[in-house]
């Protein structure tokens, strides 16, 4: 079964850290370029990062560049999302997705929630 | 990076269409034939119903389908069923691996 797995969202204060991982199963990972999307409680969704196949290409939202750091490991099939300095408008549900050939995202993640507040 | 245009709001009685707009720029809808459509029912993750303008993944019905003129793309939904009540995104690839989503659009069925 393809499938897309996120864990390491909760609560954090602002200006601390939390790293996000993503396991992915199913399809030959290393084969496609993953994004990070988040959606704010009751909001729209907003892509936050994507690396391609081999980390060759990495892009960020200008909400998140310079805090944000996207990474993957092909050998885990993983993917990952280091956040610094978080703030309390990154308070969202974190999805991982899988790109198609079409640019489009085709596999999602349930999402796991971040919460940043004091 | 600013966000695609979408309306907020959008309805039609069950058996009727409805056509949701996606407006953004050269840069992202205008500039490449990579405009994707998802499907999100509440408390769950997205779903692509469109990809490549007018492309459908497998499974997804023929009563979905999408074009693009210029700037603009659009969504449209033939047969409307209650099932079809969501939200909708649209979604353009905007270069160098960025994606711009639009604002969503909420579905009503009558």
């Amino acid at each position: 079964e393809v499938q897309l797995v996120e864990s390491g969202g909760g609560l954090v204060q602002p200006g601390r850290s939390l790293r996000l991982s993503c396991a992915a199963s199913g399809f030959t990972f290393d084969d496609y370029a993953m994004h990070w999307v988040r959606q704010a409680p009751g909001k729209g969704l907003e892509w936050v990062s994507g690396i391609s196949w081999n980390s060759g290409s990495i892009g960020y939202a200008d909400s998140v560049k310079g805090r944000f750091t996207i990474s993957r490991d092909n050998a885990k099939n993983s993917l990952y999302l280091q956040m610094n300095s978080l703030r309390a408008e990154d308070t969202a549900l974190y999805y991982c997705a899988k790109e198609r050939v079409g640019r489009a995202f085709d596999i999602w993640g349930q999402g796991t929630m971040v919460t940043v507040s004091s | 990076q600013s966000a695609l245009t979408q309306p907020p709001s959008a309805s039609g009685s069950p058996g009727q269409s409805v056509t949701i707009s996606c407006t953004g720029t050269s840069s992202d809808v205008g500039g490449y034939n990579y405009v994707s459509w998802y499907q999100q029912h509440p408390g769950k993750a997205p779903k692509l119903m469109i990809y490549e303008v007018s492309k459908r993944p497998s499974g997804v019905p023929d009563r979905f389908s999408g074009s693009k003129s210029g700037n603009t793309a659009s969504l449209t939904v033939s047969g409307l069923q209650a099932e079809d009540e969501a939200d909708y995104y649209c979604s353009s690839y905007a270069g160098s691996i960025h994606v711009v989503f639009g604002g969503g659009t909420k579905l009503t069925v009558l």
